[in-house]
């Protein structure tokens, strides 16, 4: 079967990194994705892994490992509004054309 | 640019009614794809939609049924409502069937279903 793991909690203050993991077994693996969620709204696109390495876009960075099925996303510079919940969504053969999810990782960003 | 629209935002209905849920893509994509989100859960597949016919299902029960319209729009209908159907409807588009695998898949702000 798939399966994709993430942690159900973190906390961070601002200003400081947070990396969140996320490990997924899965056939025919053919990308990881990661999408923020607000509280009561949609996923948003952060990020696509396709490769091995480490894809960065401004403060946010997704790394990938495809023989460890091992993936992470790192916020840097943590602002208040990155409060959210963190999903690792992984597409594979096995899956078809569906993606399949994780259960979020809530971030919870103090001052 | 207008991003993928779903309606109604919010909704409540009791058990054994029926509803339909609706979606438009964003614009140039042409593949619909709903997802249930319970709460505190991520996004699971219900099922998608590409040239007006359903492509692929998740392991959702029949009273789960949708439909695609020429304009690419495309509806979610629950039959029976159960009290565990309440949830967060998504919609999702993209460009054709492979279009996940290019990164390429957009989420609506959901239709929230209240069971009672």
């Amino acid at each position: 079967g798939q399966n994709i793991d993430q942690p159900t909690e973190m906390t961070a203050t601002e200003g400081a990194i947070v990396q969140i993991n996320c490990t997924y077994q899965t056939s025919g693996f053919n990308g990881l994705f990661w999408y923020q969620q607000h509280a009561g709204e949609a996923p948003t696109f952060l990020s696509y892994n396709v490769l091995d390495g480490l894809e960065e876009k401004g403060r946010f960075s997704s790394f990938l490992s495809r023989s460890k099925g091992y993936s992470y996303l790192l916020l840097k510079e943590l602002q208040m509004k990155d409060s959210a919940s963190y999903l690792c969504a992984v597409s594979s053969n096995q899956a078809g054309t569906a993606l399949i999810f994780g259960k979020g990782t809530t971030l919870s960003v103090s001052s | 640019d207008a991003g993928v629209t779903q309606s109604p935002t919010h909704l409540i209905k009791t058990r054994g009614q029926q509803v339909t849920l609706r979606c438009s893509p964003k614009s140039g994509h042409d593949t619909v794809s709903w997802y249930q989100q319970a709460l505190g859960q991520g996004p699971q597949f219900i099922f998608q939609y590409y040239e007006e016919e359903e492509r692929q299902r998740g392991n959702f029960p029949d009273r789960f049924s949708g439909h695609q319209f020429p304009n690419y729009s495309s509806e979610l209908n629950v039959n029976a409502l159960l009290l565990g159907d309440s949830a967060l409807y998504l919609c999702a588009s993209s460009l054709g069937l492979a279009g996940i695998n290019t990164g390429e898949l957009f989420f609506g702000e959901g239709s929230r279903l209240t069971v009672l």
